[in-house]
């Protein structure tokens, strides 16, 4: 069935450092590719999401670019805040409408 | 535009008592679906409906757990017995239809003793 793969963390980083979070997927068919992040004490929010193949979805900073060939969908921001600390999930629709999350990773960012 | 709805937000119960989850969409939406979020890991979908009729429901466990959606707006989740793997945070989430975006309310944290 579909799943998704993310890097363990906790991952943590300094001030302006180089963000990446890595994603890998399993589906059949062409699923849309999402960014979740939950900041503590609160619900889960969309950050940015890609439909297709070569697509790059963005917002806040934060990049993922669909690959199909590495089927990856990778989370990069070039210079992180104290304030982007949560925990992002990666995911997919399935053909049914459902999203399937990995495991999450929880961001660090120390001043 | 009001969010999606949940209460409680948290409920400390015993092993084998019951509970129910109340979950109220963003207007208009025609798909509800319920996330259980056991504690380090990615929520993992229970219930999928479209209006009233449910559309997947294949990881729900159907001996302890039901859901109901009647006029296809509030819904409803319900454990019982409850057992302590039950611990979790129950997410609903609603979209316009059911490729779009979906939209989370704040969680319910279930704690079973």
């Amino acid at each position: 069935g579909d799943s998704v793969t993310q890097m363990e963390g906790p991952v943590t980083l300094s001030e302006e450092a180089f963000l990446t979070i890595n994603c890998t997927y399993t589906a059949t068919g062409y699923p849309s590719l999402f960014w979740y992040v939950q900041y503590p004490g609160e619900g889960l929010q969309l950050l940015l999401k890609a439909t297709k193949a070569d697509d790059k979805g963005s917002n806040k900073g934060f990049e993922a670019t669909y690959r199909k060939e590495t089927t990856s969908f990778h989370l990069e921001k070039g210079s992180v805040q104290v304030s982007d600390s949560a925990v992002y999930f990666c995911a997919l629709t399935s053909n049914t409408g459902k999203l399937i999350f990995g495991q999450g990773t929880t961001l660090q960012v120390k001043p | 535009e009001a969010g999606v709805a949940q209460s409680p937000r948290y409920k400390i119960i015993e092993k084998r008592q019951s509970v129910a989850f109340w979950c109220n969409p963003i207007s208009g939406h025609a798909t509800l679906y319920w996330y259980q979020q056991i504690l380090g890991q990615g929520p993992k979908l229970l219930i999928q409906f479209q209006n009233n009729g449910v559309v997947d429901d294949s990881q729900l466990p159907k001996d302890r757990f039901s859901a109901e959606r009647l006029k296809g707006v509030d819904s409803t989740l319900k454990i019982q017995p409850a057992k302590l793997e039950d611990s979790a945070v129950y997410l609903c989430a609603s979209s316009l239809d059911t490729y779009n975006e979906q939209f989370f309310g704040p969680g319910t944290r279930l704690t079973v003793l």
